[in-house]
């Protein structure tokens, strides 16, 4: 099993310009999510889904957009990226929200700069 | 929503147990407290978690105190390769990180 990959690795974008983040998992999970980490911080929740089709607003969701079309792909877009949003970007798949076992297993992560 | 504060950095001797404390005093009664570390730039890793009572696996051992206001994670014999940031995160779903702390283990 691959667990939880993310494409691409690496991105620079120019102001303005738009792009999307694919995170998908092999495990069959209910449960994904985007996280966004700045330097020297923690990270915060952006967007995330409780199932194929159904996506809620996290912490910080302005700039961002998700969609959730296949129960394995959550993809992640910026439609006018901004300097603000450089950052890691962390998306992450879990079972159901279970309060007894809770692992959110994460995907190594997208550096995106933004000039 | 229970918060919880950890210590910003932490140093521990290679082969020496690393014990990471952590407070939650306004946690509730059914609310579990996980523990997540990121080794440098990867994503969160989940380490353990508990409810009441201590739990131990191959990776830590975790103690909650008899009030549930704090716990301790435990490495038994910190090697370099657990420096990292320990996040203590009282569960929510989905997860709430804070800063964590950064704990050094040197040689």
């Amino acid at each position: 099993n691959a667990g939880v990959t993310q494409t691409p690795k690496f991105r620079v974008l120019k102001t303005g310009q738009s792009m999307t983040l694919l995170c998908a998992q092999d495990m069959n999970h209910e449960y994904m999510y985007w996280y966004r980490q700045d330097p020297g911080m923690g990270l915060r929740l952006i967007h995330y889904s409780v199932g194929e089709g159904t996506t809620a607003k996290g912490e910080v969701p302005d700039g961002y957009n998700v969609s959730r079309l296949k129960k394995q792909n959550f993809l992640l877009g910026l439609e006018s990226a901004a300097p603000s949003q450089t950052s890691v970007y962390f998306c992450a798949s879990s079972y159901f929200g279970r309060r007894e076992k809770y692992e959110q297993f994460f995907g190594p992560g997208t550096r995106l700069t933004v000039l | 929503d229970a918060k919880t504060t950890q210590p910003t950095s932490m140093d521990c001797a290679e082969g020496r147990a690393a014990n990471l404390p952590c407070n939650h005093s306004t946690i509730s009664g059914n609310e579990y407290v996980y523990w997540y570390r990121q080794i440098h730039s990867q994503g969160p890793q989940y380490i353990i978690h508990g409810l009441k009572n201590n739990e131990t696996n191959e990776m830590a051992s975790l103690i909650i105190t008899e009030d549930r206001k704090s716990s301790t994670l435990i490495l038994p014999h910190a090697t370099l390769r657990d420096t990292a940031v320990y996040y203590c995160i009282v569960l929510h779903t989905p997860l709430v990180f804070g800063k964590g702390t950064r704990l050094s283990v040197i040689a």
